[in-house]
């Protein structure tokens, strides 16, 4: 799977968007681009998937540019429990190989 | 949508002894579960896969007869910390996939925090 760039750290003031921006520069045409987040002292969650169009669910929008070489993903409206680190991870749907985790974005939001 | 069940949350054991860690799948199954463990301030690392019915796959450096795993069913997968000690002390999570769902598929337990001392 590709690897993927991400920022270590970023503040959001609660109630602003937030956008975590994410590289993914190798990756191959059948490669997806998910976003999971861990709250403290949690396991990972699903935020959202995309292949190659933007992507929103009641969680958040997923911004994929169109050589697919990075993405963003926006939490529209932040709130304090938004607090956690955010992972972008590139792999493709085909067989059972695991989520293979990089450093992720550590975002802080502030009252 | 799909649970996966941790349990325990949190031990503390002594030097020297086992401990057992459960992960369940409550409501689909799942023949491959996926154990990571994580230090503090550091990302998850994948420490093995386990296949329902035949031995796990570990990950280079993951000592097998240390870190026994068991996945005798479709919904439970256990770990086993062998002998443990304060090095072990970590944070561990299991994952398991339901089939079909593609990288969403991918449903994570809440952690197991375990402290050797």
């Amino acid at each position: 799977d590709a690897k993927t760039t991400q920022p270590t750290s970023m503040d959001c003031a609660e109630g602003r968007a937030a956008n975590l921006p994410c590289n993914h520069s190798t990756i191959s045409g059948n490669e997806y681009v998910y976003w999971y987040r861990q709250i403290h002292s949690q396991g990972p969650q699903y935020i959202i998937h995309g292949l190659k169009n933007n992507e929103t669910n009641e969680m958040a929008s997923l911004i994929i540019t169109e050589d697919r070489k990075s993405s963003t993903l926006i939490l529209p409206h932040a709130t304090l429990r938004d607090t956690a680190v955010y992972y972008c991870i590139v792999r493709n749907n085909s067989g059972n190989t695991p989520l293979v985790f990089g450093k992720g974005t550590r975002l802080s939001v502030i009252a | 949508g799909a649970v996966v069940s941790q349990h325990p949350s949190r031990v503390i054991c002594k030097s020297g002894t086992s401990v057992k860690i459960e992960c369940r799948s409550l409501d689909f199954q799942a023949t491959t579960m996926f154990w990571y463990r994580q230090f503090p301030k550091q990302s998850l690392m994948l420490m093995a896969t386990s296949n329902e019915g035949s031995k796990a796959t570990y990950e280079q450096g993951v000592e097998k007869d240390k870190f026994l795993i068991n996945h005798a069913s479709l919904t439970l997968s256990t770990l086993t910390v062998t002998s443990a000690h304060p090095e072990d002390s970590s944070f561990y999570i299991c994952s398991a996939r339901e089939v079909g769902q593609g990288g969403r598929g991918y449903t994570f337990g809440s952690g197991t925090r375990l402290t050797v001392v």
